[in-house]
């Protein structure tokens, strides 16, 4: 089975804070995801990722960036966390989805930000 | 702006009874796909349906695809308390990219 993991399950952050959030995938996957979900607006993603160092923007990507070193991993960053992003955090990969092929999601990072 | 847009928003029903949620989209797709999200995780994939279907089963799962109405239904036949959790449908946009609704919440009562 994929397992896709994410460091951490909860962050509280103090607002200006750089924050990391880190995800490791272990299926050799080209694509990862980050999306964050808030009640009401479902899940909407921040940047996704189709190779090492090659990135795309989402729907939301201001006030964040990512970093994709290695095949495996995928970091968001928060250069300086405020208080609106506040949520539930949710790293994905997957094969190319145009293949057809589905999303394997990690359990999620919830952060606050004070 | 989300492709899928999954109807109704919440569904409360008892043990033994069908639950059906519904999802429009907009564009042109090759694929939709079906998501489960228990409360405070992640989502896990239930099941794919390429556009040249019209319905797929997986278990109590059952899905039907439309494509001349942009729409797609997802019934649970005989649902279990352990089916509470949230639905979400996703479609592709371009190649890469997975777009999903905003869910529908399920709760299933003993």
């Amino acid at each position: 089975d994929v397992k896709v993991t994410q460091s951490s399950r909860y962050l509280v952050k103090r607002t200006g804070e750089k924050v990391f959030l880190e995800c490791v995938q272990d299926m050799d996957h080209e694509n990862m995801f980050w999306y964050r979900q808030d009640p009401g607006l479902g899940l909407r993603l921040i940047y996704f990722s189709y190779d090492v160092k090659m990135k795309e923007k989402g729907d939301i990507p201001e006030g964040y960036s990512v970093s994709r070193e290695k095949k495996e991993r995928f970091s968001l960053i928060l250069e300086s966390a405020s208080t609106n992003q506040t949520s539930m955090y949710l790293c994905a990969s997957s094969t190319p989805t145009g293949l057809n092929s589905p999303l394997h999601f990690g359990n999620g990072t919830r952060l606050t930000v004070t | 702006s989300q492709q899928g847009e999954e109807d109704p928003q919440a569904l409360s029903i008892q043990e033994g009874e069908n639950a059906t949620m519904n999802c429009s989209y907009k564009t042109s797709i090759n694929n939709l796909q079906w998501y489960r999200q228990n409360s405070g995780r992640g989502l896990v994939h239930l099941i794919l349906i390429r556009s040249n279907e019209r319905e797929k089963h997986s278990g109590r799962l059952r899905v039907t695809l439309d494509t001349s109405k942009k729409s797609s239904s997802l019934l649970i036949t005989a649902s279990r308390a352990a089916d509470t959790a949230s639905y979400f449908c996703a479609t592709p946009r371009g190649y890469n990219k997975l777009i999903f609704g905003a869910g529908t919440r399920l709760a299933v009562h003993p």
